[in-house]
């Protein structure tokens, strides 16, 4: 079925350092991805998202990577600060038929900044 | 402008009992989701609403879940009767426009269940 998913469930980084965070869709009709960032008892928090006709797309701090011929998709976050840290999840969607507005998530990944 | 606002914030009760939950989309916004997050998950879709109408409730256990937005703005979610396994956090999302395809979904803090 359709599934998102992230290849490493933890990442430990250096304030200051670069991150990257990676997620893998199957879907190949997916047309809209989300990053999501989730602190402990809190709801998702919209990061940044990026549409299927583009492959690159930056905001403060943050870019999204979309590599539509693996189906891949990454979040790089710049100069990472112990605030970053928390979970954080991809979404897909297909904008059109039945899946009109459905967000599938991946499982999340940890990401943890030592200062 | 105000987030989604949720409440309860946390809920315990016993297996077979029932709950409620409400949820306040931010103002202006024509879709609402319900989501599903066990721990060490990611939310799981159970029902979006365009307006009053339900748009997908595929994802939604009918025998014991249901959700109404008579109204089109605030949204009530109930279990009836409660099992073990609806421990969990329900988020509540709102989105402007068509849904996820046009305009990203923005959620609440969420209402924390735990079933004895």
């Amino acid at each position: 079925g359709e599934s998102v998913g992230l290849h490493l469930p933890t990442l430990s980084v250096q304030e200051g350092d670069n991150s990257i965070i990676n997620c893998a869709y199957s879907n190949s009709a997916s047309d809209y991805f989300i990053w999501y960032k989730q602190e402990s008892g809190k709801g998702p928090q919209f990061i940044i998202d990026i549409r299927s006709n583009m492959d690159k797309r930056q905001g403060q701090r943050v870019t999204v990577l979309l590599n539509k011929t693996v189906k891949h998709l990454s979040l790089q976050i710049a100069a990472t600060q112990p605030g970053d840290s928390a979970v954080y999840f991809c979404a897909e969607n297909r904008s059109g038929g039945t899946s009109y507005g459905k967000l599938t998530f991946g499982q999340g990944t940890i990401l943890t900044v030592h200062p | 402008e105000a987030g989604v606002a949720q409440s309860p914030r946390y809920k315990i009760i016993e297996k077979r009992q029932s709950v409620a939950f409400w949820c306040n989309p931010i103002s202006g916004h024509a879709t609402l989701y319900w989501y599903q997050q066990i721990l060490g998950q990611g939310p799981k879709l159970l029902i979006q609403f365009q307006n009053n109408g339900v748009v997908d409730d595929s994802q939604l256990p009918k025998d014991r879940f249901s959700a109404e937005r008579l109204k089109g703005v605030d949204s009530t979610l109930k279990i009836q009767p409660a099992k073990l396994e609806d421990s969990a956090v329900y988020l509540c999302a709102s989105s402007s426009g068509q849904g996820a395809g046009n305009q990203p979904q923005h959620f609440g803090d969420g209402t924390r269940l735990s079933i004895l």
